[in-house]
């Protein structure tokens, strides 16, 4: 058990600029999950992928985001056009698929927009 | 629409006294509990859940506790170290979504040596 990878770390871009951030779940599980933190906030959830199929999405998630899990394994989040609110601390969780399974999460992707 | 709240902000205790963290949530169809300890620069790291079948449920040193009538949960820590302080968060989920977890605000956990 290697834990949830995110990649990079920080961001550090110029508003309109496009952003792509990476998460690698834990191998073994089913579910992947986006969040977003930002200072004195708990995470707030933006979308989540049973394999590859997305099957949530939060109103968050404007049409400037985007969220893809091609072979069910890796999940990438990119942001279009970014825009100052986007800066913020992106977070990817995993868990199993079953009832009450807890989610466990990266260290997240800081994103400053300049 | 703050679903989960965790009214205090802060909370400091002495080593080798009893923690405890609070959370409260208005939100009947939650029936899935959890908190999360979170260090500065990683990510939450989970600590203990609870479902609401139960109103509680022990690990170690941590205990949760569910006041469903109450719409109340709280997490003991007992007794409390110095590696314990760290942002305490605590999250639900229902059973229709559980894709999604509402997370409280947090609290601040320091414990004094």
């Amino acid at each position: 058990d290697t834990g949830v990878s995110q990649n990079p770390r920080h961001k550090i871009t110029k508003r309109g600029q496009n952003v792509t951030f990476r998460c690698d779940p834990i191998s073994e599980h089913n579910r992947l999950y986006w969040y977003r933190q930002t200072l004195g906030q708990g995470p707030e959830f933006l979308t989540y992928f049973q394999n590859e199929a997305q099957l949530e999405k939060s109103r968050l998630l404007s049409d400037r985001f985007s969220a893809e899990r091609p072979k069910g394994s890796f999940s990438t989040l990119e942001i279009q056009r970014t825009e100052q609110g986007d800066s913020a601390m992106y977070l990817c969780a995993s868990s199993q698929v079953g009832q009450y399974q807890p989610q466990h999460f990266g260290d997240g992707t800081r994103l400053s927009i300049l | 629409d703050q679903q989960v709240k965790q009214n205090s902000p802060s909370l400091s205790v002495q080593e080798g006294r009893i923690s405890i963290l609070n959370c409260d949530y208005t939100n009947s169809m939650f029936d899935y509990f959890l908190w999360y300890k979170k260090y500065p620069a990683e990510g939450p790291t989970f600590l203990i859940s609870i479902s609401s079948i139960k109103d509680k449920n022990e690990d170690g040193r941590f205990t949760v506790f569910l006041n469903k009538s109450a719409k109340h949960l709280s997490l003991h820590i007992v007794p409390s170290q110095p590696g314990d302080s760290a942002v305490y968060f605590c999250a639900a989920g229902s059973g229709t979504s559980y894709g999604k977890l509402t997370f409280g605000q947090g609290t601040i956990l320091t414990v004094h040596p």
